[in-house]
């Protein structure tokens, strides 16, 4: 079955960029669709893109359009989610997950063991 | 504010039967998933679709839904049920995925 494994923790300053990978083994990683979810310390989960491989195609939530890219590498089995202009409100735990979205429901397995993001001065 | 709501928290008494529930205008067209996550663990898929249990998931888990309310049921809760349990599914667009705020099970 399918493992995601996501890179490991980061520290930024204010106004970087951070780039979180998450490599896919097991399954066709280019057939399917990858989204990442943060979650700020003691808060909920906050969907906030996702990527089909095999189209290369990427959207993402309203709240983090053109802060947010995400990509994949087909070579590698791996997306990656960048977020520019850190702020220290970006401070989260962030996963990646499989994102299975069809006519009528929406769900997510399995997901990474997450990547903590700092972001202070 | 998120567009499914949760109760921020839930008790049960070990043994008994909890219901916790997400409501949206989403839920009327699109199914919820619930996803099960401990202190310092990524979220476990528990129920998605109509009423489906990934494999490894006790079948005390279930899932139901009525009108503009999903639900996940426990029946006869174990200690190692207290976690936040978090219900997904669409936003009223229908484009995007979104999560409800998330409830704390407390097993008493």
């Amino acid at each position: 079955q399918v493992q995601l494994v996501q890179s490991g923790a980061e520290v930024k300053k204010p106004g970087s960029s951070v780039k979180v990978s998450c490599k896919a083994s097991g399954g066709t990683f280019s057939s399917y669709t990858i989204s990442w979810v943060r979650q700020a310390p003691g808060q909920g989960l906050e969907w906030m893109g996702r990527i089909i491989p095999i189209l290369g195609i990427a959207n993402y939530a309203q709240k983090f359009q053109g802060r947010v890219t995400i990509t994949a590498d087909k070579s590698t089995s791996t997306a990656y989610m960048e977020l520019s202009s850190l702020r220290s409100e970006d401070t989260a735990v962030y996963y990646c997950a499989r994102d299975y979205s069809g006519p009528n429901y929406n769900w997510f397995d399995p997901w990474g063991q997450g990547t903590l993001v700092t972001v202070s001065s | 504010s998120s567009e499914l709501t949760q109760d921020p928290a839930v008790s049960v008494a070990l043994g008994q039967t909890v219901r916790i529930t997400c409501q949206g205008d989403s839920l009327r067209s699109y199914y919820a998933s619930w996803y099960q996550q401990k202190p310092g663990q990524a979220p476990v898929l528990v129920i998605y679709g109509k009423n489906n249990r990934p494999s490894g998931i006790p079948d005390r888990f279930s899932g139901s839904s009525s009108g503009n309310t999903a639900s996940l049921t426990i029946t006869g809760a174990q200690a190692e049920d207290e976690a936040d349990y978090y219900c997904n599914s669409r936003d009223s667009s229908g484009n995007h995925p979104v999560f409800g705020g998330g409830t704390k099970l407390t097993v008493l």
